[in-house]
């Protein structure tokens, strides 16, 4: 009940494309959703995070899109750049403090 | 901009011995934690520490794990004896209080291989 389930495992896109990144949950508990983009040899940076009370949350080029009632969320970047070429991670906690779960994993490459 | 630092970067050691993997959280960050990812797989929660002790663990942090804060700004991992499949990058991450975001920011990790 604890698993965040993500797909692509793998994805490519053409510069100035859009890059769609899937994930399901299956905890009702819990009530954070961030990304987190990690480059070779380095830690996961946030990249954006959303509540359940909103089903849609934009910063820039990345729109987090939220579905409660399925119990899946989505990561869109827009207007692809090769910069965006790193792994994306979903996660979700329960309560401030708790623990993240994270998703497998989605590498993604932009070609130029 | 504030982060969260690690060292050593990369650690080599052989099966059985003991190894400290530290950290250096966020100066005003209240609640930290340490997660494992080995190479190639999805990134794995192992303790979190709150108030000078453990608020949670799972399953992978047994006997041979323990976590310290031994000076009020170090936040350390100590592996007791160490098994082969405990290679795999291990991050710090760090959290302010309650109330602040909910974001828990990572270090850059320590790679660990044990040979």
């Amino acid at each position: 009940q604890q698993q965040v389930k993500q797909s692509p495992q793998s994805l490519i896109v053409q510069k100035g494309g859009i890059s769609i990144i899937n994930c399901a949950y299956e905890n009702t508990a819990f009530d954070y959703f961030p990304w987190y983009q990690q480059f070779p040899g380095k830690g996961p940076a946030l990249l954006i995070a959303i509540r359940p009370d909103v089903s849609e949350k934009k910063e820039g080029r990345f729109t987090i899109s939220f579905n409660k009632s399925a119990k899946q969320f989505s990561l869109h970047i827009m207007d692809s750049q090769p910069g965006d070429s790193a792994t994306y991670f979903c996660a979700a906690n329960k309560a401030a403090g708790n623990k993240l779960t994270f998703g497998g994993g989605t590498r993604v490459l932009v070609k130029p | 901009e504030p982060e969260v630092t690690q060292t050593p970067s990369h650690q080599v050691t052989q099966m059985g011995q003991e190894v400290i993997l530290r950290c250096v959280p966020i100066s005003n960050h209240l609640y930290f934690y340490w997660y494992r990812q080995i190479l190639g797989q999805k990134v794995e929660f192992l303790v979190s520490f709150y108030n000078n002790e453990i608020s949670e663990k799972s399953e992978i942090f047994d006997d041979q794990f323990s976590v310290e804060r031994p000076d009020g700004s170090n936040f350390t991992l100590k592996i007791r004896s160490t098994k082969l499949e405990d290679s795999a990058m291990y991050f710090c991450a760090s959290r302010g209080a309650i109330g602040v975001a909910d974001t828990q920011y990572f270090g850059p990790g320590t790679r660990l291989t044990v040979l």
